[in-house]
């Protein structure tokens, strides 16, 4: 079971460098967001979409676009890299509708350093 | 707006006593809470979750949680802790089950022999 895959795992950029993270999964979840994790700040939400055209932002969407052209994939674009952006990305997913219980499905992270 | 915080950024046990990790939530309707495991380098794998069903959930592993929503917590316990429970734990909380999740900013669990 693949679920939800994050490709790169590492990364390192120069500063106003442009980059793509990817995520892509397999369980037909209309619903994907993009988190970044920072010491001591847990979890906070760039970037959601409910569905293939849909998206918006979350609580720290500053640098960052996303897409949403079909169910599967969900990709990050930092536009032009600041050393702020470094930080371990993470890609989630899950179901939605009546029979969803809320649950994100996580990949393993994507770890990016802005020299 | 929802939110959590969790109590200590750190928690240290002996291998075989009680695990206690604090969370509290703010929620402006009947929430749904989470609580998820990071091993390092590693995603974040759900632990248990409430749902507006029984107060008190069972989850992987051995741990559980009770819903109190008098002091508006959630703290996740485990009888006894063993070496393989060190990781980072977050509680979260969604205002419903199509929102968004919020996380708290973590709880280290460390385990000494």
């Amino acid at each position: 079971n693949a679920g939800v895959t994050q490709t790169p795992k590492f990364q390192v950029l120069k500063t106003g460098q442009s980059m793509t993270l990817q995520c892509a999964q397999d369980m037909n979840h209309e619903y994907m967001s993009w988190y970044r994790q920072d010491p001591g700040m847990g979890l906070r939400l760039i970037h959601y979409s409910v569905g293939a055209g849909i998206t918006d932002q979350g609580e720290v969407p500053n640098g960052y676009n996303v897409s949403r052209s079909t169910t599967e994939d969900f990709p990050l674009r930092l536009l032009s890299a600041a050393p702020s952006q470094t930080s371990v990305y993470f890609c989630a997913s899950r179901t939605t509708g009546l029979a969803t219980t809320g649950e994100l499905f996580f990949g393993e992270g994507s770890r990016l350093t802005v020299l | 707006a929802q939110s959590v915080t969790q109590l200590g950024s750190h928690v240290s046990v002996s291998e075989g006593a009680l695990v206690l990790l604090r969370c509290n939530y703010s929620s402006s309707v009947p929430p749904y809470l989470f609580w998820y495991v990071q091993y390092p380098n590693q995603g974040l794998q759900l632990l248990l979750k409430y749902t507006s069903a029984a107060t008190l959930v069972k989850g992987i592993n051995g741990f559980e949680a009770e819903f109190k929503k008098s002091e508006t917590s959630f703290h996740l316990t485990k009888p006894s802790a063993h070496m393989s429970d060190a990781a980072e734990y977050f509680c979260a909380v969604s205002d419903s089950r199509a929102s968004t999740l919020t996380f708290g900013k973590g709880t280290m669990l460390l385990v000494s022999p």
